[in-house]
């Protein structure tokens, strides 16, 4: 079955940056696009950016824009997400998320367990 | 872009109807379909309703989802509601590359 394993916690202090991985399986990588979501403690989900497995291409919400990356590596079917210049704002649970079909508009249908990221000096 | 605005909680008792809403701050709600996602504390969101008003496998059938375009806004419906089904709610959307997710309602079942 499908299955998104993310990254274990980070501390990170203000102005580093941070890399999460989300681990695939389950299904054939290439042929699904990923999300990133988070959400800050007591706060709501907050859409971030989407990666095409296949071509490796992004597109991140215009909050990101420049400190935001997104990778992927086919041999592990795994993906990355680097946010830098981090400030305690960005204190949140980040979760990966699969679409559910192979159209990128199509909804979020399977999730990683999500990485608690702390940003505190 | 757009904002999804979503009452911020609901609650009714067991065994009642409650309705969600979910309103498109501008353009057409019935350009894009909207989702709706359940989270439960401490665990990752899960789908009950995609494409407006499809129930994924495995979500009764308690759960449905329109739209009304003469509000612009989307809505879930849980009948008969259980204890379990006290969560966070969350409608999403999508419109020119940009993924929406409402601001979250809490449904209280008490």
């Amino acid at each position: 079955q499908v299955h998104l394993a993310q990254s274990g916690p980070e501390v990170q202090k203000p102005g580093a940056s941070v890399t999460l991985s989300c681990k695939t399986s389950g299904y054939t990588f290439p042929n699904y696009y990923i999300h990133w979501v988070r959400q800050a403690p007591g706060q709501g989900l907050e859409w971030m950016g989407i990666i095409n497995s296949g071509s490796g291409g992004t597109h991140s919400a215009q909050k990101f824009q420049g400190r935001l990356t997104m990778t992927r590596d086919t041999s592990t079917s795994t993906v990355f997400m680097e946010l830098s210049r981090l400030t305690s704002e960005d204190t949140a649970v980040y979760y990966c998320a699969r679409v559910a079909g192979t159209s990128i508009t199509t909804h979020l249908r399977h999730w990683g367990q999500g990485t608690l990221v702390t940003v505190s000096s | 872009n757009f904002m999804l605005t979503q009452p911020h909680s609901v609650s009714e008792p067991p065994g009642k109807t409650v309705t969600i809403s979910c309103t498109r701050s501008s353009g057409n709600i019935a350009s894009n379909y909207v989702q709706w996602y359940q989270q439960r504390p401490g665990s990752a969101p899960t789908i009950v309703i995609y494409e407006d008003n499809e129930r994924p496998s495995g979500v009764p059938d308690r759960f449905s989802g329109s739209i009304d375009r003469s509000s612009n806004s989307a809505s879930l419906t849980i009948s008969g509601l259980l204890t379990e089904d006290e969560a966070d709610y969350y409608c999403q959307s999508y419109d020119s590359s940009s993924w929406v997710f409402g601001g979250g309602t809490k449904l209280t079942v008490l």
